[in-house]
């Protein structure tokens, strides 16, 4: 059964630095999200994207976040300079109408 | 702007025990509304979604209802098993139409003793 790819599965940086969290979309689907959870917490909307480009995104996507589809696979999560309440899972969904599938999350600690 | 509400937070019971795991949401007008299972430290499963024309959707032991009117929905799982154990989210989109982003609630951790 076709499945959601993330990678790396845990990130550890230093406060400042930047990462790229990736993965890879179940292949005939057309939407892709970004969430994240910090722990204990809620899972959150962070970014939608459709038709390569952003379709919607939450007020914690500041001009530190940014996403891309480099190639017909991959959706990317860039971070420019994380902050330590970056610190959180990260999951990355997609679907082909409604019904939304998950990865299985990058977990990033911020140090 | 909408809110999800899951009652219990957390519930343990024996195994082979039927229960029900609620959710509550502040806008009615969604057109789905999504059961997820989330193991610890794993991602999040997919169990049912209901379209907001369906009043109910099963799959195995699980049947998720849903009434809009009163913005509920339940989670009913049959003969629980240790392996039911996880923390089950629900999430809804925030109105009908124009968003594709899920609201979730903060779940109901589920415990089933052997």
């Amino acid at each position: 059964e076709p499945e959601v790819t993330q990678t790396p599965s845990h990130q550890v940086t230093q406060m400042g630095q930047e990462v790229i969290l990736r993965c890879v979309p179940i292949s005939n689907h057309l939407y892709f999200y970004w969430y994240r959870q910090i722990l204990g917490q809620k899972v959150e909307f962070l970014v939608s994207f459709y038709n390569n480009e952003i379709s919607e995104k939450s007020e914690i996507f500041d001009d530190q976040f940014s996403v891309e589809r480099p190639d017909g696979s991959n959706f990317t999560l860039k971070i420019r300079s994380t902050k330590l309440e970056d610190s959180a899972m990260y999951f990355c969904a997609s679907s082909r109408v409604y019904e939304q599938y998950f990865g299985p999350g990058t977990r990033l600690t911020v140090t | 702007k909408q809110e999800v509400t899951q009652i219990p937070a957390a519930l343990s019971v024996p195994e082979g025990e039927n229960l029900v795991l609620n959710c509550s949401f502040t806008d009615s007008a969604i057109y789905n509304l999504q059961w997820f299972r989330q193991d610890p430290g794993k991602g999040l499963t997919s169990l049912l979604l209901i379209q907001s024309s369906q009043r109910e959707q099963t799959s195995g032991r699980l049947n998720a209802s849903l009434d809009k009117s009163s913005g509920r929905s339940t989670l009913y799982i049959a003969a629980s098993q240790p392996g039911d154990s996880a923390t089950y989210l629900c999430a809804v989109p925030p109105f009908q139409g124009g968003s594709e982003k899920l609201v979730f609630g903060k779940g109901t951790k589920l415990t089933v003793n052997p």
